[in-house]
């Protein structure tokens, strides 16, 4: 099965900075890549995904890239803000059975 | 609001004990699924229902069982709990059977098991 990786475990980061969460997966087949945001006493919620023919995507202030060569994809968050403290996850899947990395807490710092 | 309700939020018992956790998934989705998160794990994968099936099943101890009801809403029965089950259950729900989209999470069940 799938198995992903996710660093750092926690990430500390002065607001206005930016943050960077990698994650790497070991199938090759796989093709979609989300990445979730769970707040305190909430359920993780989708932010962003970037799907395998896809090298970058961007939404506001967050943003994905994909390395399918390295089997690794990133998470950047820039300008954060106090509201952006919470845990991420990133998954890949290849069908609908999504593995998830084990988490990042981000704490943005006032 | 993700528009998956899941009941009870919070559950306290005994080990050897059985307890039911509820699910509701968004209106329209045929899709349920459950994971379990463990203090400092992440999102483990334990099955999967579409339209009343098992599709697909990940780490799901054989104490655990899960079924989806013809009005759609999911049960997770675990038994014979150990102090280990203590966890954060979530129900996620989605449209379609496969191929990959986006997971609506409900806010969780939290079981502590004494």
């Amino acid at each position: 099965g799938e198995n992903v990786e996710q660093h750092p475990s926690t990430l500390s980061v002065q607001e206005g900075d930016s943050a960077v969460i990698k994650c790497t997966y070991s199938d090759s087949a796989s093709n979609y890549f989300p990445w979730y945001k769970q707040e305190l006493g909430k359920g993780p919620q989708l932010i962003i995904d970037i799907r395998s023919n896809v090298g970058e995507k961007k939404d506001q202030r967050i943003a994905v890239t994909l390395n399918k060569t390295a089997k690794h994809f990133s998470l950047h968050i820039t300008e954060t803000q106090p509201e952006d403290s919470a845990v991420y996850f990133c998954a890949a899947t290849w069908d609908y059975k999504l593995s998830f990395g084990a988490g990042t807490t981000v704490t943005v710092r006032a | 609001d993700s528009g998956v309700t899941q009941t009870p939020k919070h559950l306290i018992t005994a080990t050897g004990q059985r307890v039911t956790l509820r699910c509701s998934p968004r209106s329209g989705d045929l899709s349920v699924y459950w994971y379990q998160q463990s203090l400092d794990q992440g999102l483990q994968f334990l099955i999967q229902y579409y339209n009343g099936e098992e599709r697909a099943k990940g780490n799901i101890l054989e104490r655990f069982s899960a079924q989806q009801f013809p009005d759609l809403h999911s049960e997770l029965n675990l038994s014979s709990l150990e102090l280990g089950d203590s966890a954060l259950y979530f129900c996620a729900s989605s449209v379609a059977l496969t191929g990959p989209g986006e997971l609506f999470f409900g806010e969780g069940s939290r079981l502590t098991v004494l």
